[in-house]
């Protein structure tokens, strides 16, 4: 299995919104709503801050949002603060019952 | 609330098996439900799902590691393990258990261990 394509990285300044695309095929994103998305901070576990394409867990930021169209998830988290920069990783469930990930995006608050 | 532990050895011989323990506390890993799952990140920056084991014992693991890879339940001790052989130097990761409902994400993850494969 192919992993999911993410950009290598994004940035934007405090307050502005960004969105990081996850783009995968009809066997993955493309077939289900079983699309997650982790919070990465070097150092720490991942956070799991979207889950089913955009649901977000308690006690996350509703600056967090998640979509999806074909093969192609999104995450945009809005009003950028210093404290989300990290890595952000995507993931979906595949029809060969496995799961994919994303190569990660590292996001840079300016 | 669920909390996972990594255990095992941080450096292991080319060719050898990689043996890693996962302890859970607040819950039973015999709940229905629940996917406890083994993660690896890269030193790059990637992460790479390497399986799960639920209800019980079924098991799924990544088709370019399903060769190598045996994920167990240990019900007595509350614990999953994870067994990778004949590894290489790409093996080396921080590896990672968590634990999900379904596919609804991985909301408890364990802080990781790193295992460096080298001679």
């Amino acid at each position: 299995q192919s992993a999911l394509t993410q950009p290598a990285s994004v940035s934007g300044s405090p307050g502005q919104s960004i969105t990081i695309s996850c783009t995968g095929t009809s066997s993955d994103i493309g077939g289900y709503n079983y699309v997650s998305w982790y919070q990465h901070h070097p150092g720490k576990a991942p956070k799991l801050i979207i889950y089913e394409v955009n649901y977000r867990p308690s006690g996350v930021s509703h600056r967090f949002s998640g979509s999806k169209s074909g093969n192609t998830a999104s995450l945009t988290i809005s009003g950028l603060q210093a404290e989300d920069e990290a890595d952000y990783h995507c993931s979906s469930f595949t029809t060969s019952n496995t799961l994919v990930f994303g190569g990660g995006t590292t996001l840079t608050v300016l | 609330q669920v909390q996972l532990q990594e255990s095992g050895p941080g450096l292991v011989k080319p060719s050898q098996t990689l043996s890693l323990t996962c302890t859970v506390s607040g819950d039973s890993v015999s709940s229905g439900g629940y996917y406890w799952t083994w993660i690896r990140q890269y030193p790059g920056k990637g992460l790479e799902w390497i399986g799960y084991v639920y209800n019980g014992g079924t098991t799924s693991y990544n088709p370019s590691l399903k060769s190598r890879v045996t994920i167990s339940l240990h019900t007595s001790k509350n614990q999953l393990s994870l067994e990778v052989n004949s590894v290489t130097a790409a093996d080396t990761a921080v590896y990672y258990c968590a634990s999900s409902i379904a596919f609804s994400g991985y909301d408890y993850w364990g802080q990781g261990t790193v295992v460096n494969v080298s001679s």
